[in-house]
């Protein structure tokens, strides 16, 4: 089936620890985002790419790093920067000139 | 700045009630409008999505309206039912998309 993969489902970071959470999609998307869910807000973009090889810097970028060396994957790490990173985290995907964004079942992320 | 509003935060009702979910925009300059419906500690669900030359888009029990004239949007529930009970989320695609926080419903039997 036609999709967008998150993995893990759960994930919890130790103090100092840097993680990584996996997004892939075999929709043949070009587009690809990531996105933070905190309680009673709304989501807010972290980075997105257009193309592979490219990304770009979101409303909320420090402490997150991405890299989009395939197609399919988009992977998001947290790093010791971000000072506060429980919460949930959704990927996304679009085709090029369609407006719909197709969204995987996210990441919750905690710590520990 | 694009901000998205919607209201209630929360809303219960019991079964079989028709209800109205609102959301509002600051800026009209958009290319469409979508709802969502998250469930508890799962991704999103695309339920309708308004093109901005559209007035409405219709799925089953659900009608959605956009008046971006005075940037608003409403998602119409008819006939309630338990199974509907998630956050609905509404968001505004004009360079990137543009969420609101949601309404959280809750369908009581």
């Amino acid at each position: 089936d036609g999709g967008i993969t998150q993995s893990p489902k759960y994930l919890f970071r130790k103090e100092g620890q840097n993680v990584t959470l996996s997004c892939e999609q075999n929709l043949n998307h070009d587009a690809m985002y990531w996105y933070r869910q905190d309680p009673g807000q709304g989501l807010r973009l972290i980075y997105y790419s257009q193309i592979v090889n490219d990304f770009q810097k979101g409303d909320i970028a420090e402490g997150y790093s991405v890299s989009r060396e395939k197609k399919e994957s988009f992977p998001l790490t947290v790093t010791s920067a971000q000072k506060n990173p429980t919460a949930f985290y959704l990927c996304a995907s679009t085709s090029t000139g369609e407006n719909i964004q197709y969204f995987g079942a996210g990441t919750r992320l905690s710590v520990l | 700045k694009q901000e998205v509003t919607q209201i209630p935060a929360a809303l219960s009702v019991p079964e079989g009630e028709n209800l109205v979910l609102n959301c509002s925009f600051t800026d009209s300059a958009i290319y469409n409008l979508q709802w969502f419906r998250q469930d508890p500690g799962k991704g999103l669900t695309s339920l309708l999505l308004i093109q901005s030359s559209q007035r409405e888009q219709t799925s089953g029990r659900l009608n959605a309206s956009l008046d971006k004239s005075s940037g608003r949007s409403t998602l119409y529930i008819a006939a309630s039912q338990p199974g509907d009970s998630a956050t609905y989320l509404c968001a505004v695609l004009d360079y990137q998309l543009i969420w609101g926080a949601g309404t959280k419903l809750i369908i009581k039997p």
